[in-house]
Protein backbone atom coordinates (compact mmCIF):
# COMPACT_ATOMS: atom_id res chain seq x y z
CA UNK A 1 0.00 0.00 0.00
CA UNK A 2 1.36 3.10 -1.11
CA UNK A 3 1.12 6.37 1.65
CA UNK A 4 2.97 8.86 3.91
CA UNK A 5 3.82 7.52 7.40
CA UNK A 6 4.99 9.60 10.31
CA UNK A 7 6.18 8.38 13.58
CA UNK A 8 5.66 8.36 15.92
CA UNK A 9 1.97 8.96 16.80
CA UNK A 10 2.66 11.14 20.14
CA UNK A 11 5.75 12.40 21.25
CA UNK A 12 6.91 14.10 24.60
CA UNK A 13 9.95 16.25 25.00
CA UNK A 14 10.92 18.26 28.06
CA UNK A 15 11.61 21.72 27.60
CA UNK A 16 14.91 22.50 25.99
CA UNK A 17 15.55 19.44 24.21
CA UNK A 18 15.68 19.11 20.24
CA UNK A 19 13.20 16.80 18.66
CA UNK A 20 13.11 15.39 15.41
CA UNK A 21 9.74 13.94 13.63
CA UNK A 22 9.47 11.39 10.88
CA UNK A 23 8.18 11.33 7.59
CA UNK A 24 8.73 8.69 4.98
CA UNK A 25 6.68 8.31 1.86
CA UNK A 26 6.81 5.49 -1.14
CA UNK A 27 4.38 7.60 -3.42
CA UNK A 28 7.65 8.59 -5.48
CA UNK A 29 6.33 12.25 -4.67
CA UNK A 30 9.00 14.34 -5.37
CA UNK A 31 7.54 17.33 -3.18
CA UNK A 32 6.65 16.88 0.55
CA UNK A 33 5.61 19.22 3.27
CA UNK A 34 5.41 20.02 6.56
CA UNK A 35 2.44 21.77 8.40
CA UNK A 36 1.91 22.92 11.93
CA UNK A 37 -1.76 22.82 13.45
CA UNK A 38 -2.75 24.26 16.80
CA UNK A 39 -6.25 23.38 18.29
CA UNK A 40 -8.86 25.33 15.77
CA UNK A 41 -6.32 26.83 13.69
CA UNK A 42 -5.80 25.50 9.71
CA UNK A 43 -2.63 24.64 8.89
CA UNK A 44 0.42 26.41 8.91
CA UNK A 45 3.32 25.63 6.25
CA UNK A 46 6.62 25.22 8.06
CA UNK A 47 9.29 23.81 5.17
CA UNK A 48 8.71 22.44 1.98
CA UNK A 49 10.76 20.45 -0.46
CA UNK A 50 10.46 20.36 -4.55
CA UNK A 51 13.36 17.97 -5.17
CA UNK A 52 16.10 15.97 -3.40
CA UNK A 53 19.01 18.04 -1.56
CA UNK A 54 16.62 21.32 -1.48
CA UNK A 55 14.29 23.06 0.68
CA UNK A 56 12.61 26.21 1.47
CA UNK A 57 11.64 28.02 4.53
CA UNK A 58 7.36 28.43 4.70
CA UNK A 59 5.49 30.74 6.39
CA UNK A 60 6.72 30.22 10.26
CA UNK A 61 10.29 28.00 9.83
CA UNK A 62 11.68 29.83 12.95
CA UNK A 63 12.84 26.94 15.05
CA UNK A 64 12.58 24.68 12.91
CA UNK A 65 15.32 22.88 10.87
CA UNK A 66 14.37 19.47 8.02
CA UNK A 67 17.16 18.09 5.37
CA UNK A 68 15.74 16.46 2.28
CA UNK A 69 18.60 13.65 2.00
CA UNK A 70 16.08 11.03 -0.17
CA UNK A 71 13.45 11.44 -2.08
CA UNK A 72 11.32 9.54 0.47
CA UNK A 73 12.02 10.59 3.52
CA UNK A 74 11.90 14.54 5.16
CA UNK A 75 12.76 14.56 8.69
CA UNK A 76 11.57 17.79 10.75
CA UNK A 77 13.45 19.06 13.51
CA UNK A 78 11.88 20.98 16.50
CA UNK A 79 14.78 23.01 18.08
CA UNK A 80 14.77 24.58 21.52
CA UNK A 81 14.94 28.03 19.83
CA UNK A 82 10.88 27.45 18.65
CA UNK A 83 9.33 28.92 21.56
CA UNK A 84 5.50 27.11 21.78
CA UNK A 85 6.60 23.58 19.72
CA UNK A 86 3.40 21.42 21.56
CA UNK A 87 0.94 21.24 18.09
CA UNK A 88 0.22 18.38 15.80
CA UNK A 89 2.60 18.38 13.21
CA UNK A 90 1.52 16.90 9.62
CA UNK A 91 3.67 15.90 6.68
CA UNK A 92 2.63 15.80 3.38
CA UNK A 93 3.66 15.11 -0.12
CA UNK A 94 2.96 15.92 -3.78
CA UNK A 95 3.46 14.56 -7.17
CA UNK A 96 5.30 17.13 -9.91
CA UNK A 97 3.33 14.87 -12.45
CA UNK A 98 -0.48 14.82 -13.23
CA UNK A 99 -1.88 14.52 -10.14
CA UNK A 100 -2.36 17.67 -8.18
CA UNK A 101 -3.29 17.10 -4.54
CA UNK A 102 -1.22 16.65 -1.46
CA UNK A 103 -1.10 13.59 0.16
CA UNK A 104 -1.37 13.76 3.93
CA UNK A 105 -0.07 11.44 6.41
CA UNK A 106 -1.43 10.50 9.58
CA UNK A 107 0.63 13.66 11.95
CA UNK A 108 2.45 13.20 14.71
CA UNK A 109 1.20 15.15 18.14
CA UNK A 110 4.49 16.73 20.24
CA UNK A 111 3.70 17.61 23.77
CA UNK A 112 6.58 19.89 24.93
CA UNK A 113 6.71 20.41 28.72
CA UNK B 1 -0.17 34.68 -4.55
CA UNK B 2 -3.49 32.82 -4.03
CA UNK B 3 -5.23 33.35 -0.61
CA UNK B 4 -8.97 31.59 0.49
CA UNK B 5 -11.53 32.45 2.75
CA UNK B 6 -14.09 29.99 4.51
CA UNK B 7 -16.89 32.40 6.36
CA UNK B 8 -18.05 30.23 8.27
CA UNK B 9 -16.42 28.87 11.33
CA UNK B 10 -18.40 26.27 12.63
CA UNK B 11 -21.38 24.92 11.13
CA UNK B 12 -24.29 22.76 13.37
CA UNK B 13 -26.51 20.97 11.45
CA UNK B 14 -29.36 18.46 12.43
CA UNK B 15 -28.67 14.81 11.24
CA UNK B 16 -30.11 14.32 7.81
CA UNK B 17 -30.49 17.72 7.17
CA UNK B 18 -28.73 19.53 4.37
CA UNK B 19 -25.16 21.49 4.45
CA UNK B 20 -23.14 23.62 2.57
CA UNK B 21 -19.98 24.73 3.73
CA UNK B 22 -18.41 27.67 1.46
CA UNK B 23 -15.65 28.54 0.40
CA UNK B 24 -14.28 31.68 -1.27
CA UNK B 25 -10.69 32.16 -3.27
CA UNK B 26 -8.66 35.04 -4.53
CA UNK B 27 -6.75 34.49 -7.59
CA UNK B 28 -4.64 36.43 -10.52
CA UNK B 29 -4.18 32.97 -12.31
CA UNK B 30 -6.37 30.25 -13.20
CA UNK B 31 -6.89 27.47 -10.17
CA UNK B 32 -7.12 24.16 -9.26
CA UNK B 33 -9.38 23.70 -6.08
CA UNK B 34 -9.77 20.70 -3.54
CA UNK B 35 -11.67 19.88 -0.51
CA UNK B 36 -10.27 18.04 2.19
CA UNK B 37 -11.61 16.49 5.26
CA UNK B 38 -9.97 16.22 9.10
CA UNK B 39 -11.24 13.72 11.21
CA UNK B 40 -10.04 14.13 15.10
CA UNK B 41 -6.24 13.48 15.27
CA UNK B 42 -5.85 12.61 12.31
CA UNK B 43 -4.21 13.90 9.14
CA UNK B 44 -6.00 15.16 5.88
CA UNK B 45 -8.56 12.90 3.39
CA UNK B 46 -8.77 14.43 -0.19
CA UNK B 47 -13.05 14.47 -0.38
CA UNK B 48 -13.14 16.03 -4.40
CA UNK B 49 -10.97 18.57 -6.57
CA UNK B 50 -12.00 20.35 -9.59
CA UNK B 51 -8.95 20.46 -12.22
CA UNK B 52 -11.05 21.49 -15.27
CA UNK B 53 -14.31 20.46 -16.95
CA UNK B 54 -17.41 19.92 -15.42
CA UNK B 55 -18.08 22.87 -12.69
CA UNK B 56 -20.25 20.04 -10.48
CA UNK B 57 -17.36 17.99 -8.96
CA UNK B 58 -19.08 14.59 -7.09
CA UNK B 59 -16.44 13.29 -4.39
CA UNK B 60 -16.27 10.26 -1.38
CA UNK B 61 -18.59 10.22 0.93
CA UNK B 62 -21.67 11.82 -1.26
CA UNK B 63 -20.29 15.31 -1.21
CA UNK B 64 -20.15 17.36 -3.92
CA UNK B 65 -19.03 21.15 -4.95
CA UNK B 66 -19.50 23.55 -7.84
CA UNK B 67 -16.71 25.91 -9.08
CA UNK B 68 -18.48 28.90 -9.80
CA UNK B 69 -15.47 31.33 -11.95
CA UNK B 70 -17.89 34.56 -12.08
CA UNK B 71 -17.84 34.05 -8.36
CA UNK B 72 -14.36 32.49 -7.22
CA UNK B 73 -16.44 30.20 -4.92
CA UNK B 74 -16.36 26.97 -4.69
CA UNK B 75 -18.92 25.33 -2.28
CA UNK B 76 -19.23 21.80 -0.72
CA UNK B 77 -22.46 20.28 -0.34
CA UNK B 78 -24.19 17.52 0.67
CA UNK B 79 -28.18 16.33 0.86
CA UNK B 80 -28.16 14.42 4.01
CA UNK B 81 -25.29 14.18 6.75
CA UNK B 82 -24.85 11.74 9.23
CA UNK B 83 -23.33 11.91 12.17
CA UNK B 84 -19.58 10.44 10.95
CA UNK B 85 -19.48 13.63 8.93
CA UNK B 86 -18.68 15.54 11.93
CA UNK B 87 -15.18 16.60 11.36
CA UNK B 88 -13.21 19.61 10.42
CA UNK B 89 -13.29 20.75 6.09
CA UNK B 90 -10.65 22.61 4.30
CA UNK B 91 -10.77 24.28 1.19
CA UNK B 92 -7.73 24.94 -0.51
CA UNK B 93 -6.37 26.59 -3.86
CA UNK B 94 -3.53 26.26 -6.32
CA UNK B 95 -2.59 27.67 -9.12
CA UNK B 96 -2.98 25.63 -12.50
CA UNK B 97 0.51 25.80 -12.95
CA UNK B 98 1.42 22.02 -12.10
CA UNK B 99 -0.45 22.86 -8.50
CA UNK B 100 2.03 25.24 -7.28
CA UNK B 101 1.70 27.45 -4.58
CA UNK B 102 -1.30 25.18 -2.59
CA UNK B 103 -3.10 27.72 0.12
CA UNK B 104 -5.57 26.03 2.86
CA UNK B 105 -8.54 27.86 4.31
CA UNK B 106 -8.72 28.35 8.11
CA UNK B 107 -11.30 25.34 7.76
CA UNK B 108 -14.77 24.47 9.14
CA UNK B 109 -16.33 22.52 11.96
CA UNK B 110 -19.00 20.92 11.23
CA UNK B 111 -21.16 19.44 14.17
CA UNK B 112 -23.58 16.99 13.27
CA UNK B 113 -26.46 16.77 15.90
CA UNK B 114 -28.48 13.68 16.43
Amino acid sequence: DGGITQSPKYLFRKEGQNVTLSCEQNLNHDAMYWYRQDPGQGLRLIYYSQIVNDFQKGDIAEGYSVSREKKESFPLTVTSAQKNPTAFYLCASKSRGTSYEQYFGPGTRLTVT
Amino acid sequence: AQSVTQLDSQVPVFEEAPVELRCNYSSSVSVYLFWYVQYPNQGLQLLLKYLSGSTLVKGINGFEAEFNKSQTSFHLRKPSVHISDTAEYFCAVSDANYGQNFVFGPGTRLSVLP
